[in-house]
């Protein structure tokens, strides 16, 4: 099963509005990474937290990381028409001995009405 | 920089056919991956190269599928026979440097797949 999953499944806000997403996972991690995905193109890499941070900013990008929780949010604030866009996290973590593995979560599609 | 590149950008084939695509890393970067994303499964890694050498390959579905890595900058994804179910849009990526194999990864545009 899929180690990330991102909630909620789609959010639409209102252009200038803060949009927040969730990111889950069920074991111990090295890093979490959110990208972000355009309609019908590749992800960008947007911001990576290490499990030893607990927040990271980025422009109008702001994510934290609770490992207690196992869980981490990203937040977009002032939101534009451009940041429509699908959002996914993905997480590190050792698989087997110092074996790595990154997964992605289901992501997030997030609407921003102008 | 160029960023990755695959070919082609949508490929339409019938059952039963060989279907190759192709990657080339941004130059410098010595990691490639390969990964599928269906509306179902969402994004698959695939498997994934270092150095030109496959280290992973537990995620490819099946005997039919084949990759390769001839030389840094190139790799090849191959379904041999295909079928239906391989259609998704198979997106290559690559990073750079033994530290960030896990960090940043950039991805190409994707090669849009449908098996008739």
């Amino acid at each position: 099963s899929q180690q990330g999953e991102e909630d909620p499944q789609a959010l639409s806000i209102q252009e200038g509005e803060n949009a927040t997403m969730n990111c889950s996972y069920k074991t111990s991690i090295n890093n979490l990474q959110w990208y972000r995905q355009n309609s019908g193109r590749g992800l960008v890499h947007l911001i990576l937290i290490r499990s030893n941070e607990r927040e990271k900013h980025s422009g109008r990008l702001r994510v934290t990381l609770d490992t207690s929780k196992k869980s981490s949010s990203l937040l977009i604030t002032a939101s534009r028409a451009a940041d429509t866009a699908s959002y996914f996290c993905a997480t590190v973590y050792i698989s087997s001995g110092s074996a790595r593995q990154l997964t992605f979560g289901s992501g997030t599609q997030l609407t921003v009405l102008p | 920089d160029a960023g990755v590149i695959q070919s082609p950008r949508h490929e339409v084939t019938e059952m039963g056919q060989e279907v190759t695509l192709r990657c080339k890393p941004i130059s410098g970067h010595n990691s490639l991956f390969w990964y599928r994303q269906t509306m179902m499964r969402g994004l698959e890694l695939l498997i994934y190269f270092n150095n030109n050498v496959p280290i992973d390959d537990s995620g490819m579905p099946e005997d039919r599928f084949s990759a390769k890595m001839p030389n840094a900058s190139f790799s090849t994804l191959k379904i041999q026979p295909s079928e239906p179910r391989d259609s998704a849009v198979y997106f290559c990526a690559s990073s750079g440097g033994l530290a960030a194999i896990w960090e940043t990864q950039y991805f190409g545009p994707g090669t849009r797949l449908l098996v008739l």
